[in-house]
């Protein structure tokens, strides 16, 4: 059984360029949810995707887009790149009908921004 | 006042020590807690849940206290796979799926 998959697992930018992150849930799951976690910090919460719909979102400017594909994968879009989005993202998916269920991580991409 | 706190550490212990950490968080409307774990550039992954009742789970036992908002981890007879970081995580409703809210983590070394 396939866990959640992230691609890719590395990533250098310079700033103001573009970045699309992919994520592959786990078998079962539909609910994609992606956070930021920069360095010394906890992850921080960005939005999550259910049924290719944003279904809540955290405190980040308009420039994080995401889109959640009819096969539950997800993609997370970076426009105009700062040297503080230099982070590891991380994707982490959950099954939203299971009450009791918790959000299982992948492996993340460490996005470096020159 | 941050959301979730926690002491960053780094907490140095000798292997075969006991080991707490706590964690404050601030909305008192939270319903679900978490103890994750990440071993260094590894994602992080749940290490268990926390109840009102209190659980245990091996050598790992978790507490929650409502009235003063805290939540802890008790990490009995530790061993060198223990050293990672231990992130304390909150949720507003009373399961698991919904927004996480992580506090910074606290770094644990095992010492042989």
């Amino acid at each position: 059984d396939a866990g959640v998959t992230q691609s890719p697992t590395h990533l250098i930018k310079t700033r103001g360029q573009q970045v699309t992150l992919r994520c592959s849930p786990k078998s079962g799951h539909d609910t994609v949810s992606w956070y930021q976690q920069a360095l010394g910090q906890g992850p921080q919460f960005i939005f999550q995707y259910y049924e290719e719909e944003e279904r809540q979102r955290g405190n980040f400017p308009d420039r994080f887009s995401g889109h959640q594909f009819p096969n539950y994968s997800s993609e997370l879009n970076v426009n105009a790149l700062l040297l503080g989005d230099s982070a590891l993202y991380l994707c982490a998916s959950s099954k939203l009908a299971v009450l009791t269920d918790t959000q299982y991580f992948g492996p993340g991409t460490r996005l470096t921004v020159l | 006042r941050k959301e979730v706190e926690q002491d960053p550490g780094p907490f140095n212990v000798p292997e075969g020590a006991t080991v707490a950490f706590n964690c404050t968080y601030s909305n008192s409307a939270s319903q679900s807690f978490f103890w994750y774990r990440q071993d260094c550039r590894k994602e992080p992954k749940l290490l268990m849940s926390v109840y009102s009742s209190g659980n245990e789970d091996g050598r790992f036992t978790a507490q929650l206290n409502r009235a003063s908002q805290y939540i802890s981890l008790l990490i009995r007879d530790s061993k060198l796979s223990d050293s990672a970081t231990y992130l304390c995580v909150v949720n507003p409703l009373n399961f698991g799926n919904e927004k996480l809210t992580f506090g910074t983590g606290t770094r644990l070394t095992i010492i042989p």
